[in-house]
């Protein structure tokens, strides 16, 4: 079945080491997003490739980065987490970002993380 | 900010019940979706409107928009356990660069009662 894949789902770092999350995808869509959920929150928008094109939100910080090597893969680094960055990673994924009646996502399972 | 709220942020009914979640947003909008989520899952799409559309069915979920009054509200008749979990509403805007993103409300969290 074509799907949004998340690993590790739980990843355990310590406060200051670098860590990577990665998401792969088998929809062939163009457009891939990452979005940072604290508990009892929306899904806050960090980051998104629109193919090789990367657009990142104006507040997210730049401990934060991304890369998208290829169409399947995204790949969202931080570089000194901090006990703040402590959430649910979320990667999703959208056909095409420009057509007025499309930008349905699909969403891979999420990848907690923990900052020790 | 452009999120939605969304209200009520917490409901508990019997099954069987129907269960009505509203979103209120500031701007101009393509479309609004909504997604559920189960409880440390990722979000499931469920329907989506479009802005010049004001009501819409999916088997069980009545979705319906007001763009005058910038709200829109989820439906859920008929009411099961299984659908316990948190809904969002998510607006689909073109910034002033033309880039598109989704703004995702704050969540209602339902619990659903056997």
């Amino acid at each position: 079945d074509a799907m949004v894949i998340q690993n590790p789902r739980y990843q355990v770092t310590q406060f200051g080491k670098p860590v990577t999350l990665s998401c792969s995808q088998t929809l062939n869509h163009n457009v891939m997003y990452w979005y940072q959920q604290k508990s009892s929150q929306a899904p806050k928008l960090l980051f998104h490739y629109y193919d090789k094109d990367f657009n990142n939100e104006a507040d997210t910080p730049d401990n934060f980065q991304s890369r998208r090597p290829n169409t399947s893969f995204c790949f969202l680094d931080i570089r000194s987490p901090g006990l703040g960055d402590a959430a649910m990673y979320l990667c999703a994924t959208s056909r095409d970002r420009q057509r007025p009646t499309y930008n349905e996502q699909f969403f891979g399972p999420g990848t907690r993380l923990t900052v020790l | 900010s452009q999120q939605g709220e969304e209200d009520p942020q917490a409901l508990s009914i019997q099954e069987g019940e129907n269960a009505t979640m509203n979103c209120s947003y500031k701007t101009s909008i393509n479309n609004l979706q909504w997604y559920r989520q189960n409880s440390g899952r990722g979000l499931v799409h469920l329907i989506l409107i479009r802005s010049n559309e004001r009501e819409k069915h999916s088997g069980r979920l009545r979705v319906t928009l007001d763009t005058s009054k910038k709200s829109s509200s989820l439906l859920i008749t008929a009411s099961r356990a299984a659908d316990t979990a948190s809904y969002f509403c998510a607006t689909d805007i073109v910034g002033d660069t033309g880039r598109r993103a989704l703004t995702f409300g704050s969540g209602t969290r339902l619990q659903v009662q056997p």
